[in-house]
């Protein structure tokens, strides 16, 4: 079954500082997106990407968020600065034949 | 409008009762339709697939498609307390592409 780490599991920052969250998927998923959930609100696309390529960056609300994925393999979400409208529970997805859309954890970011 | 659409509940059925949870979705080029249940703090985890009009069943789901009505449906047989969660409809415009996710609909089994 395919899997999907992400880290930290939580992150509490202050308003301008700099957060890096990350993605583990098992190996072999060419396709991976991130997807935010902030509060009241529904899970949102921000980006897939395909190997290490960025497929479609649509979703990436500004140009503080930059999202790389090394080699086609982890993936990282940085933003910087944090804002407090950023806070919200971050995840990472893979697509399988299998299992669809299969979700990592995700990182619950508070901006404080 | 929002792009897919679904009643936020909460929805209360008893144990046993068949539970049944909708969702509209606004792009007719949606292919793939999904159904996720999410536990409070959990990841969403994938119940159920379907790409096709007509019904699919899955041990106690059953997911109902309807595209020329643009209507995704859920149905729970036998509800059990363990089946309390939120359900969010998600549809795709193909296997590739990004997830438009509903808000979800609160399900809340009663024993």
């Amino acid at each position: 079954e395919a899997g999907v780490t992400q880290f930290p599991s939580h992150s509490v920052i202050e308003k301008g500082q700099t957060v890096t969250l990350r993605c583990d998927p098992i190996s072999g998923h060419d396709n991976l997106y991130w997807y935010r959930r902030v509060m009241g609100k529904e899970i949102k696309f921000l980006l897939h990407f395909v190997k290490e390529s960025k497929q479609d960056e649509s979703g990436m609300p500004n140009n503080r968020f930059l999202a790389e994925r090394t080699g086609g393999t982890y993936s990282t979400l940085k933003v910087q600065p944090a804002e407090l409208e950023d806070s919200g529970v971050y995840f990472c997805a893979i697509r399988t034949v299998y299992y669809g859309y299969t979700f990592g954890s995700g990182t619950r970011l508070t901006v404080v | 409008q929002k792009e897919v659409e679904q009643n936020s509940g909460p929805l209360s059925v008893p144990e046993g009762a068949i539970a049944s949870l909708n969702c509209t979705y606004s792009d007719r080029g949606s292919q793939s339709f999904f159904w996720y249940r999410q536990y409070s703090g959990k990841s969403p985890e994938l119940i159920m697939s379907i790409y096709s009009n007509g019904d699919k069943e899955d041990g106690r789901f059953t997911a109902q498609l309807n595209k020329a009505s643009q209507y995704v449906s859920l149905l729970i047989r036998d509800s059990q307390p363990s089946d309390s969660a939120t359900y969010l409809c998600a549809v795709s415009g193909n296997a590739g592409n990004m997830l438009t996710f509903g808000g979800g609909t609160r399900l809340m089994v009663k024993p």
